[in-house]
């Protein structure tokens, strides 16, 4: 069981807009940034979003983070074939300790 | 550009310790903007975090695991290594090693596939 709460499961068509929540505590996310990860089948995990909202060189602008309050949420606009994945959110907590939830599946119809 | 690759056995028998080690290439562990760190994920679940190291040596460790994880750090190999001990089946994961900082994962290794089996 997760400390950091994700639906685990997503769909979507392509083009459409989806979005993936993840709900913690005031002692994880409610106090540190979020970060989000893709994993494609059979590949290690890819850094998505960092500090909330922030994309790291070379991911398309499709892909949208924000945080409020104990909460955040991963959006993808103009969905395509090849963003099915799992994904994953992840926060510090107030020890110090990496946090990450349990992941969502995305399907991409 | 920076790559990380692990290595280690695939299988470790019931109650033996588990050694990993990953070699940091094309750029230096010594860095003083980045932690590295150790990620498994058990076959069909989520990614766990294992735990993490400055270049100094000082870490920090998933409280689940404290008591049977020590990870350690030599800047000499460009190296940092993962000892699990008293494994169990249900330490069977792939285990991944990657760079942070803040704690965004953003450089990871492939991954080493690890069964504890007899």
């Amino acid at each position: 069981q997760s400390v950091l709460t994700q639906p685990p499961s997503a769909s979507g068509t392509p083009g459409q807009r989806v979005t993936i929540s993840c709900s913690g505590s005031s002692s994880n996310i409610g106090s540190n940034t979020v970060n989000w990860y893709q994993q494609l089948p059979g590949t290690a995990p890819k850094l998505l979003i960092y500090s909330n909202n922030q994309r790291p060189s070379g991911v398309p602008d499709r892909f949208s983070g924000s945080k409020s309050g104990t909460s955040a949420s991963l959006a993808i606009s103009g969905l395509q074939s090849e963003d099915e994945a799992d994904y994953y959110c992840a926060a510090w907590d107030d020890s110090l300790n990496v946090l990450f939830g349990g992941g969502t599946k995305l399907t991409v119809l | 550009q920076l790559q990380l690759q692990e290595s280690g056995p695939g299988l470790v028998k019931p109650s033996e310790t588990l050694s990993l080690t990953c070699t940091v290439s094309g750029g230096s562990i010594s860095s003083s903007s980045y932690y590295w760190g150790w990620i498994r994920q058990p076959p069909g679940k989520g990614l766990e975090w294992i735990g993490s190291i400055y270049y100094s040596g000082s870490t920090y460790y998933n409280p689940s695991l404290k008591s049977r994880v020590t990870i350690s750090v030599d800047t000499s190999k460009n190296q940092f290594s993962l000892k699990l001990s008293s494994v169990t089946a249900a330490d069977t994961a792939v285990y991944y090693c990657a760079r942070h900082r803040d704690g965004a994962f953003d450089i990871w290794g492939q991954g080493t596939m690890v069964t504890v089996s007899s």
